[in-house]
């Protein structure tokens, strides 16, 4: 079936670090692919998506890339900040058989120190 | 704000007893999506209904069920409760479905103990 693997985490980084959350998936079909942030209780907020390969999705400083060859989607920001502190979940979606559910991978904690 | 609600925002209740989880979708989508987050299990979809009709099932244990109304606002039922049926439950909602990747828009969720 459908799968989403990602980095594990906790990710601890400083201001205005560079920050990558690798994430790989398995599927049939041709997926669309999400990052969603989930901040301290609070539910899940769509951060960007892709639907098609070469797509690249981005929002807020943060960017990904529906890469095909190489089945990934890494998530990547140039300097991230304090209230970036969340975590990220990057998850799929096939719409064959009549339904978008989406598979998640099990979520990187980022913690960003000032 | 996604535009989804969800009630109650927490809920603790005892071992073998049943409960209700109520969401209301974004004004226009169709499509209502639960998905439980636990520790050990994480961000799992257990159902999934499209305009008042079950559309998809996943790890939905027999005990729970749902269904969506004329109002297109769903509820989750939880019966004969388990200790290890403590977890966020989510709600999301989409326009419907569509090839292009409909997005799903969550809820705050409901927070469910059981003692």
């Amino acid at each position: 079936g459908n799968s989403v693997t990602q980095m594990e985490g906790p990710v601890t980084l400083s201001e205005e670090a560079f920050l990558t959350i690798n994430c790989t998936y398995t599927a049939t079909g041709y997926p669309s692919l999400f990052w969603y942030v989930q901040y301290p209780g609070e539910g899940l907020q769509l951060l960007l998506k892709a639907t098609k390969a070469d797509d690249k999705g981005s929002n807020k400083g943060f960017e990904a890339t529906y890469r095909k060859e190489t089945t990934s989607f890494h998530l990547e920001k140039g300097s991230v900040q304090v209230s970036d502190s969340a975590v990220y979940f990057c998850a799929l979606s096939d719409a064959g058989g009549g339904s978008e559910k989406l598979v998640f991978g099990k979520g990187t904690k980022l913690t960003v120190n000032p | 704000d996604s535009g989804v609600t969800q009630t109650p925002k927490h809920l603790i209740t005892a071992t073998g007893q049943r409960v209700t989880l109520r969401c209301s979708p974004r004004s226009g989508d169709l499509s209502v999506y639960w998905y439980q987050q636990s520790l050990d299990q994480g961000l799992q979809f257990l159902i999934q209904y499209y305009n008042g009709e079950e559309r998809a099932k996943g790890n939905i244990l027999e005990r729970f069920s749902a269904q969506q109304f004329p109002d297109l606002h769903s509820e989750l039922n939880l019966s004969s409760l388990e200790l290890g049926d403590s977890a966020l439950y989510f709600c999301a909602s989409s326009v419907g479905v569509s090839k292009g990747g409909g997005t799903q828009y969550f809820g705050p969720g409901t927070r469910l103990l059981v003692l």
